[in-house]
């Protein structure tokens, strides 16, 4: 079964850097486009970031633009999200997810999620 | 940019009984790009509807979702013990980004 495995979260201080990793397994990266959406403690659902299958293309929202930086490594079967810095309001549980694609008529609807990894920032 | 927004904001029902979630759009929205998403505490979203009105793979019928104009619904027949849970929709516009409604749960009455 499609699985997504989040890493990288833990805690660090304002202004400081953090690398968080999603292993994909049961699909290939390289076919799928790709995503991270986070959720503060005990808020709604917020989308960070996304990258084409190709790799070529990305998108950031407003609040990460800048500091974020998403990739992929086919070799690797990976997702990544390269967070600089960091604020305290980027505190949060991030989730990987995957874009169904044709399964689900081109939707851009995630149709697979990791288990998330909690981001903390905080001095 | 489009504003999600849902209600009610906290839905009490009793097993059995029919749920009807409301997502409304500040602006016309493409339901091609209309998704809604079930999460319980501690877990992951799931998907369950996309393109305003499929049913995700392994989602069961009483899950149904609807569109009128600007106005995004998601039914649940008859809730089960597992429904209770917070729903989201989400919907992909332009620029490219991707925005939620604030989430409506469905608790126990």
């Amino acid at each position: 079964e499609v699985q997504l495995v989040e890493s990288g979260g833990g805690l660090v201080q304002p202004g400081g850097s953090l690398r968080l990793s999603c292993a994909a397994s049961k699909f290939s990266v390289s076919n799928y486009e790709m995503t991270w959406v986070r959720q503060a403690p005990g808020k709604g659902l917020e989308w960070v970031s996304y990258i084409s299958s190709s790799g070529n293309t990305k998108y950031y929202s407003d609040s990460v633009k800048g500091r974020f930086t998403i990739s992929s490594d086919y070799a690797k079967n990976s997702v990544f999200l390269q967070m600089n810095s960091l604020r305290v309001e980027d505190t949060a549980v991030y989730y990987c997810g995957r874009f169904g694609g044709s399964t689900i008529d081109w939707s851009l609807a995630i149709d697979y999620w990791g288990q998330g990894t909690l981001v903390t920032v905080s001095s | 940019e489009v504003v999600l927004t849902q209600s009610p904001g906290t839905l009490s029902l009793s097993p059995g009984e029919r749920a009807t979630l409301s997502c409304r759009a500040s602006q016309s929205v493409d339901s091609k790009y209309l998704t809604w998403y079930q999460q319980k505490p501690g877990q992951a979203p799931r998907l369950l509807i996309y393109g305003a009105s499929s049913r995700a793979t392994g989602i069961p019928d009483r899950f149904s979702g609807s569109e009128s104009g600007t106005d995004f619904t998601l039914t649940i027949s008859r809730l089960e013990p597992e429904d209770f849970a917070v729903y989201y929709c989400q919907q992909y516009g332009s620029p490219p980004t991707w925005t939620f409604g604030q989430g409506t749960k469905v608790e126990i009455k």
